[in-house]
């Protein structure tokens, strides 16, 4: 069981770079989401997408951008990295309106030069 | 304004014992609670949830409560065992999977 596959996992990057980073899910699941996780911040919420073509903003978007063209793929890009943006990257996925809880990748470490 | 708390950033339990972690949150509105469970270099894994109207949900040794009226929830553990010892999120949505979490408690476990 693959479940929600994310790559890379660990990532250095100088200021100004882009990269992408990859999210994958097999289990067929309509919702998609992007979060970070900071220290003593919890997780807050990035981007995410309720199906193939839609997506929205969540807490805080600024600097990334998403897309989602399948149902399986949900990458996260980084434009012009910033130091603000080193942090824990975690993509997770649920069906819809179920009350079905979020199930996570194992998470992409990135570190902004 | 952090709209789901977890006051305690830490929690030392001795093998055996219950274990009680504490969740606050601000907004009324929310409808579903869940507890996460994180170990280093993983990402968070689900444990259990509960409906705003319930008051209690039990899943072998890990029950959650809810208090409504003082916008306050709480897992225990009973028993606790080693492999407890991790962070554990609470987190709150309203019915549309976007998960407000709170800032987490680190569960230690001393056998």
């Amino acid at each position: 069981n693959a479940g929600v596959t994310q790559t890379p996992k660990f990532q250095v990057l100088k200021t100004g770079q882009s990269m992408t980073l990859q999210c994958a899910q097999d289990m067929n699941h309509e919702y998609m989401s992007w979060y970070r996780q900071d220290p003593g911040m919890g997780l807050r919420l990035i981007h995410y997408s309720v199906g193939a073509g839609i997506t929205d903003q969540g807490e805080v978007p600024n600097g990334y951008n998403v897309s989602r063209s399948t149902t399986e793929d949900f990458p996260l890009r980084l434009l012009s990295a910033a130091p603000s943006q080193t942090s824990v990257y975690f993509c997770a996925s649920t069906n819809l309106g179920s009350n079905q809880p979020q199930h996570f990748g194992d998470g992409t470490r990135l570190s902004i030069l | 304004d952090q709209q789901v708390k977890q006051n305690s950033p830490s929690l030392s339990v001795q093998e055996g014992r219950i274990s009680i972690l504490n969740c606050d949150y601000t907004n009324s509105m929310f409808d579903y609670f869940l507890w996460y469970k994180k170990y280093p270099a993983e990402g968070p894994t689900f444990l259990i949830s509960i409906s705003s109207i319930k008051d209690k949900n039990e899943d072998g040794r890990f029950t959650v409560f809810l208090n409504k009226s003082a916008k306050h929830l709480s897992l225990h553990i009973v028993p606790s065992q080693p492999g407890d010892s991790a962070v554990y999120f609470c987190a709150a949505d309203f019915g549309n999977e976007k998960l407000t979490f709170g800032t987490g408690t680190r569960l230690t476990i001393i056998p």
